[in-house]
């Protein structure tokens, strides 16, 4: 099973909006609606922002959003922010009881 | 808030095993699902497999069939990765965290395990 395929890196400026792909097959992403997203800040474990391809935990702010098309999720960040700079993973159910993660998007805030 | 608190950072010869645990602490585990990811320095994580508690029934990624087990003892709220056959490729972080099937909510503080001769 091969890792989803997300762009290496992301930016924006403070304020505007950044979008992050994630591409799978119909197998995984395209076969299912349990896609999820994690931030990863340095040195720091992952922390879930979205899950079930659009739905957001408690406490993460509602300018981070998702959505699927096809084979491809997609994060959005609105109303980027300093803090927001960080590593994200998508993860998504592969069938037969397992997951398989992204490749990881860097997200610098110019 | 319950907590996931595993155990301290490991150095491995290759050939051998490790062993990791991970306790939830200021609650139990009840009917979540506890899952074991990796992550090698620099690089994505990597799901391995997990394990539903109440009901003792591991799911494994086919990367690790065979060399992977994972545990859970419900009593004590505890689950453990065991990782056999050990090469310079397993050095990483690993994780376990806890949630609801779909995703990972909670995450414990990692274990570093370095295999090295």
């Amino acid at each position: 099973q091969s890792a989803l395929t997300q762009p290496p890196s992301a930016s924006g400026s403070p304020g505007q909006s950044v979008t992050i792909s994630c591409t799978g097959t119909s197998s995984d992403v395209g076969g299912y609606n349990y896609v999820s997203w994690y931030q990863q800040h340095p040195g720091k474990a992952p922390k879930v922002m979205i899950y079930d391809v659009t739905k957001r935990p408690s406490g993460v702010p509602d300018r981070f959003s998702g959505s699927k098309s096809g084979n491809t999720a997609s994060l959005t960040v609105s109303g980027l922010q300093a803090e927001d700079e960080a590593d994200y993973f998508c993860c998504s159910y592969a069938g037969n009881n397992y997951y398989v993660f992204g490749t990881g998007t860097k997200v610098t805030v110019l | 808030q319950v907590q996931l608190v595993q155990s301290g950072a490991e150095v491995k010869k290759p050939g051998s095993s490790v062993r990791v645990s991970c306790r939830a602490s200021g609650g139990t585990f009840t009917t979540s699902t506890v899952t074991w990811v990796r992550q090698a320095p620099g690089q994505a994580p990597e799901w391995m497999g997990r394990i539903i508690p109440v009901l003792g029934i591991p799911n494994y990624a086919p990367k690790f069939q065979g060399r992977l087990t994972i545990t859970a003892d419900k009593s004590t709220s505890a689950a453990y990765m065991e990782l056999s056959s050990l090469t310079s490729q397993d050095t990483a972080v690993y994780y376990c965290t806890r949630g609801s099937g779909t995703y990972s909510a909670i995450w414990g503080q990692g274990t570093l395990v370095t295999v090295s001769s």
